[in-house]
C-alpha cells in the first residue's frame, strides 16, 4: 500500500478564498483523523470519522471549517471562507481502530493563507 | 486536556541515554508515542494500555503509570537517527485524544 496520500502537498491561497484538502487512507482502514500542527498549539486533532462516520468534531475551530468522507477512500477537509490564522500544516491520519493500533500519518498539506 | 511533557529539549551526545515524560490531568486509557523528523510526518513508535505494561524494541521502551497518570519514554545509547520532537498522545475518557506538547531531542556526535 502507498500509505495515507494527502493533495495537495502545498497550497497559497488568498485569505477569504475556500480551500479544499484531500485525504485517501490505507485501504482496509476504518479510521480516520484530521490533524492541524502549529507552532503555537502544537498537534490539534480536528475530527475524527470511523466507518466514514464523524464520531467527534469538537476540535474544529469553527463553522468555516467542514470535514466529509463520502467513502471509505477518500476525505476532505473544507475551509471556506479562509483566513491568516489558518495557516499551518494539515495532516490526515488512518488506523485499523480508534483506540489499540497505531495511526499512519499521510505527509501533510502546508496551507499558507495571505 | 493537553499532556505535558518534561523537558520540552534535550541535547545528547551519541550512546547517552534520555527520558520523556508525558504528565496527564486526566484519567488514562491509553498512551501513544510518535517522533516526528523536522518536515515530516509523525510516526509511529508504540502504544501502551491500561494495565501499568512496558513496551519497547530495541533501545526505545516506555512505560505508562496509570495511577501517576504518567508515561515515560526510555531512549538508550542514542544514535543520531533518534534526532526528532517526541509526542506522546493521551486517550482519556469519551474517546478523546490529545498529543503533548512536544519534546525536540538532539543528538550530537
Amino acid at each position: 500500500d502507498a500509505g495515507v496520500i494527502q493533495s495537495p502537498r502545498h497550497e497559497v491561497t488568498e485569505m477569504g478564498q475556500e480551500v479544499t484538502l484531500r485525504c485517501k487512507p490505507i485501504s482496509g482502514h476504518n479510521s480516520l483523523f484530521w490533524y492541524r500542527q502549529t507552532m503555537m498549539r502544537g498537534l490539534e486533532l480536528l475530527i475524527y470519522f470511523n466507518n466514514n462516520v464523524p464520531i467527534d468534531d469538537s476540535g474544529m475551530p469553527e463553522d468555516r471549517f467542514s470535514a466529509k468522507m463520502p467513502n471509505a477512500s477518500f476525505s476532505t477537509l473544507k475551509i471556506q471562507p479562509s483566513e491568516p490564522r489558518d495557516s499551518a500544516v494539515y495532516f490526515c491520519a488512518s488506523s485499523e481502530a480508534r483506540q489499540v493500533a497505531e495511526a499512519f500519518f499521510g505527509q501533510g498539506t502546508r496551507l499558507t493563507v495571505v | 486536556q493537553q499532556p505535558v511533557q518534561s523537558p520540552q529539549a534535550v541535547i545528547l551526545r551519541e550512546g547517552e541515554d534520555a527520558v520523556i515524560n508525558c504528565s496527564s490531568s486526566k484519567a488514562l486509557y491509553s498512551v501513544h508515542w510518535y517522533r516526528q523528523k523536522h518536515g515530516e510526518a509523525p510516526v509511529f513508535l508504540m502504544i501502551l494500555l491500561k494495565g501499568g505494561e512496558q513496551k519497547g524494541h530495541e533501545k526505545i521502551s516506555a512505560s505508562f503509570n496509570e495511577k501517576k497518570q504518567q508515561s515515560s519514554l526510555y531512549l538508550t545509547a542514542s544514535q543520531l537517527s533518534y534526532s526528532g520532537t517526541y509526542f506522546c498522545g493521551t486517550e482519556i475518557a469519551g474517546n478523546q485524544f490529545y498529543f503533548g506538547t512536544g519534546t525536540s531531542l538532539t543528538v550530537i556526535p
